[in-house]
């Protein structure tokens, strides 16, 4: 189930389970969208990216969905491994005569074999 | 290894010690970021180059802080006369606009964890 941590939401699913992770962007303006995957001791770790003028993309295993009218965004993991088990971030891009990325507080994810 | 590459990994020092970290982009992408990340919390955006020019600078990069890029390949950010508040996971990202897809995926190196005692 998902619970809410002291510091971050919690996620936590068996082995081969699919997994669904939520964010709520901030900027009806940002026009791309990352997920992030971020292991205990390493930097973060692209997943796969979205553009604003798209509603879903699927890269291996994983899924990402833009709801644009109620700014929220979802990273769906197929068949997930403990391998998967991470802080997972979404990022977004706003463009403002450079680019640059928010990120999210991030969820953690925890696979039980 | 071709990634972004930092160091040290981790550095311990005490208040009022000055600090530099090192961070080596993935070759030829034009533009380099720092971050700073504390336990929790996903990083936050202090500083971007774009070649050897620093662009954009965050609030959170008070005057103690300083970053270079002299050449445009590797950086260095500075902290001086350091403070515990300044305790988090520095971390460093590069990217490129050389590849015409006008996208912002930003590569991250491993970071460099600051204790300040």
């Amino acid at each position: 189930g998902e619970s809410v941590g002291l510091h971050l939401p919690t996620l936590s699913v068996q082995e081969g389970d699919n997994s669904i992770i939520n964010c709520a962007y901030s900027n009806s303006a940002s026009d791309y969208f990352i997920w992030y995957k971020q292991e205990s001791g390493k930097g973060p770790q692209f997943i796969i990216d979205i553009r604003s003028n798209m509603d879903k993309r699927q890269g291996q295993r994983v899924t990402v969905l833009l709801n644009k009218t109620v700014k929220h965004l979802s990273l769906q993991i197929a068949a997930t491994q403990p391998g998967d088990s991470a802080v997972y971030f979404c990022a977004e891009n706003i463009w403002s005569g450079y680019s640059t990325l928010t990120f999210g507080k991030g969820t953690m994810l925890l696979v039980s074999p | 290894d071709t990634g972004v590459s930092q160091d040290p990994r981790h550095k311990i020092t005490k208040r009022g010690q000055n600090v530099t970290f090192r961070c080596d982009p993935i070759s030829e992408h034009n533009r380099l970021y720092w971050y700073r990340q504390t336990l929790g919390q996903g990083p936050e955006f202090l500083t971007y180059f774009q070649n050897e020019a620093q662009l954009e600078k965050s609030r959170l990069l008070s005057d103690r802080f300083s970053a270079e890029r002299p050449k445009g390949s590797f950086s260095t950010l500075e902290i001086q006369r350091t403070e515990q508040g300044d305790s988090a996971m520095y971390l460093c990202a590069s990217s490129s606009t050389l590849d015409g897809s006008a996208k912002n995926i930003q590569y991250f190196g491993a970071g460099t964890r600051l204790s300040v005692l």
